[in-house]
């Protein structure tokens, strides 16, 4: 029944080491997002895509970056991960023409050691 | 700019109280959409409510109802004969309503704890 799936669940990674995120969809939404949650904080966009457009937020780190291969994938890639990246991962879809909410996946929680 | 503003970092209840999350927002847009979501400690946000700028309708779902009001930039959500269940972060968010997609900006959350 999930609509939105995070792969991992939980991921460890070494400081400084690459690491990638996966987000599928299965809602056909155009639209796709990253938030970031560190403890105790707000989500906080860092990009989305409109179907293959990318909108980078004005604020987010050089490090991160984005692939969206077909509608229904999207990726999360960390060039070298700092401690300060440790946080939950939040990908979300929505779809354009339809002021419906947001549909979140289950997040991944990132830490960074 | 836009700002979403949850006053109460933390609340703590006992079962079967009533409670109330405030929640205060700016914005220059005319027309923008707010929501609730709620975070379980496993983490993912689940979608509470959707309400429009021109809908000030106040609703009720089951134990749950919200409260809009423009002229104050509110909306806030009461919680009636509260359960453990209902133990979570919840936020309040906005999204300018300039394009049917766009950035949802999240206040700080609220912490509920309902004690048994």
């Amino acid at each position: 029944d999930a609509m939105v799936i995070q792969n991992p669940r939980y991921q460890v990674t070494q400081f400084g080491k690459p690491v990638t995120l996966s987000c599928s969809q299965t809602l056909n939404h155009n639209v796709m997002y990253w938030y970031q949650q560190k403890s105790s904080q707000a989500p906080k966009l860092l990009f989305h895509y409109y179907d293959k457009d990318f909108n980078n937020e004005a604020d987010t780190p050089d490090n991160f970056q984005s692939r969206r291969p077909n509608t229904s994938f999207c990726f999360l890639d960390i060039r070298s991960p700092g401690l300060g990246d440790t946080a939950m991962y939040l990908c979300a879809t929505s779809r354009v023409g339809v002021s419906d909410g947001y549909t979140f996946g289950s997040g991944t929680r990132l830490t960074v050691v | 700019a836009q700002k979403v503003t949850q006053a109460q970092t933390e609340i703590s209840v006992v079962e079967k109280e009533d409670v109330t999350l405030d929640c205060v927002y700016e914005t220059r847009d005319t027309t923008y959409y707010l929501f609730w979501y709620k975070q379980p400690p496993s983490g993912e946000l689940v979608f509470l409510i959707r309400r429009n700028s021109f809908d000030e309708q106040n609703e009720i779902s089951g134990r749950y109802s919200w409260n809009f009001q423009k002229s104050t930039s509110s909306f806030n959500f009461t919680i009636t004969a509260s359960q453990v269940v209902d133990s979570a972060v919840y936020f309040c968010a906005l999204r300018n309503g300039g394009t049917s997609y766009g950035k949802l900006t999240f206040g700080q959350g609220t912490i509920l704890t309902v004690h048994p």
